[in-house]
């Protein structure tokens, strides 16, 4: 069965400092997409940035990148230049497949704190 | 451009009520997803919807049921209510004809306290 793991039930950071969020996965699939999304206070499930599995090339969203290593499982979240607006629940999902009813099965979730 | 919305906000229902949360897609959008989120927890996928059919379900016991409309928004129904289904249960939405990688777009999500 799949299945994703963030093994940091928290974390903190200080402002303008950098901050890296992991995450494993295990799927018997070839083709997926990982997804990181960030759920502050207000409950909303934002997409922060996702990634396709064929694709070698790391994901990049602004401040936002991924470490993707494909035969590790890996896929860690790498936040640059944390600001206050980013401190939130981050769930790491992974989505197997490619079709359209493909379910998304997300990590526990890690809390970051950005410190002023 | 209206994203995702749900109803109510929050609900406080007593164990063995039924409760119905309500979800209307984003414009644009024909596919509705569920997911129950208990308190310091990540989504569990309930059931997904298209086409007014349930295509796929997670690990949930029939108490989960759901339906959708012509107008493709969605409707989660839980019997039997127990302490345990309290959580925050979200509604998600997306294209069934859009490109494959396409993020699932979140509502606010129903808060669910069974007393």
């Amino acid at each position: 069965a799949q299945t994703v793991t963030q093994s940091q039930p928290e974390m903190s950071v200080q402002e303008a400092e950098t901050v890296t969020l992991s995450c494993t996965y295990d799927t018997s699939e070839s083709d997926y997409y990982l997804f990181w999304y960030k759920q502050p206070p207000s409950r909303q499930m934002i997409l922060v940035i996702r990634q396709e599995a064929y694709k070698q090339q790391n994901a990049t969203e602004n401040r936002f990148s991924v470490n993707f290593q494909k035969a590790a499982k890996s896929f860690s979240l790498k936040i640059s230049d944390s600001q206050l607006g980013d401190a939130a629940m981050y769930f790491c999902a992974l989505t197997e497949g490619l079709n359209r009813d493909d379910k998304i099965i997300f990590g526990k979730g890690t809390r970051l704190h950005i410190l002023p | 451009d209206a994203g995702v919305t749900q109803s109510p906000t929050h609900l406080i229902k007593t164990r063995g009520q039924q409760v119905t949360l309500r979800c209307s897609p984003k414009s644009g959008h024909d596919t509705v997803s569920w997911y129950q989120q208990a308190l310091g927890q990540g989504p569990q996928f309930i059931f997904q919807y298209y086409e007014e059919e349930e295509r796929q379900r997670g690990n949930f016991p029939d108490r989960f049921s759901g339906h959708q409309f012509p107008n493709y928004s969605s409707e989660l129904n839980v019997n039997a209510l127990l302490l345990g289904d309290s959580a925050l249960y979200l509604c998600a939405s997306s294209s069934w004809t859009g490109p494959s990688n396409q993020p699932q777009h979140f509502g606010d999500g129903t808060r669910l306290s069974i007393l």
